[in-house]
């Protein structure tokens, strides 16, 4: 079956460390996207991709990085520099990123520092 | 600035009751709304509405787009505790020939027995 994997599913940090959050898809999609949940406040965008290659920042890119070397992976890593990492992230993709086809999500990573 | 606005923010019911999520939205540009279903982990997609004034159902529920006021809004009929999740709005906005999905902040509904 298609779909987008994020894994893990939970994982806790040490402050000062980094930290790389898998999301995987094999549905083909162009665009890839990774978002921030917290409690009260809808999904907010770290950063996207539309296409192989190239990335740009989302809302609240501020310590946070990407890659995009394989068209099926978009790694996150939170880096020592955010300074409030403990969240909800949601990866998801989408055919492009110039239509509206809506979002496939994967099941998310609950990231905690402790 | 774009912003999407979700009420109420929690709502707690029983089950048959009929529930109606608000989805208020100021986005340049806008494309779509959307709603997702968030029960604990990836959100599922529910409706996608681009018209005003049309109703999209999906066996209890249903969705409208009014475009002129702003808002669109969920309904939920003879509701039950499977129901029980948060409920996300998305507006697509289009800048540039770029989809840009803004979310509101979800509501969350608890059915109970």
């Amino acid at each position: 079956d298609g779909g987008i994997t994020q894994s893990p599913k939970y994982l806790f940090r040490k402050e000062g460390q980094n930290v790389t959050l898998s999301c995987e898809q094999n549905l083909n999609h162009d665009a890839m996207y990774w978002y921030r949940q917290d409690p009260g406040q809808g999904l907010r965008l770290i950063y996207y991709s539309q296409i192989v290659n190239d990335f740009q920042k989302g809302d609240i890119a501020e310590g946070y990085s990407v890659s995009r070397e394989k068209k099926e992976s978009f790694p996150l890593t939170v880096t020592s520099a955010q300074k409030n990492p403990t969240a909800f992230y949601l990866c998801a993709s989408s055919i492009n990123a110039h239509q509206s086809y809506g979002y496939t999500f994967g099941s998310g990573t609950r990231l905690t520092v402790v | 600035e774009d912003k999407v606005v979700q009420s109420p923010l929690s709502l707690v019911v029983h089950e048959g009751d009929t529930v109606t999520l608000n989805c208020s939205y100021e986005v340049t540009n806008f494309r779509s709304l959307l709603w997702y279903k968030q029960e604990k982990k990836a959100p599922t997609f529910l409706f996608m509405l681009t018209s005003s004034g049309i109703e999209k159902k999906s066996g209890r529920l249903s969705s409208i787009l009014d475009k002129k006021e702003l808002f669109s809004i969920l309904n939920i009929t003879a509701t039950q505790t499977g129901d029980s999740a948060v409920y996300l709005c998305a507006v697509i906005s289009v800048t540039s020939g770029t989809y840009k999905y803004i979310f509101g902040t979800g509501t969350r509904l608890k059915v109970l027995a």
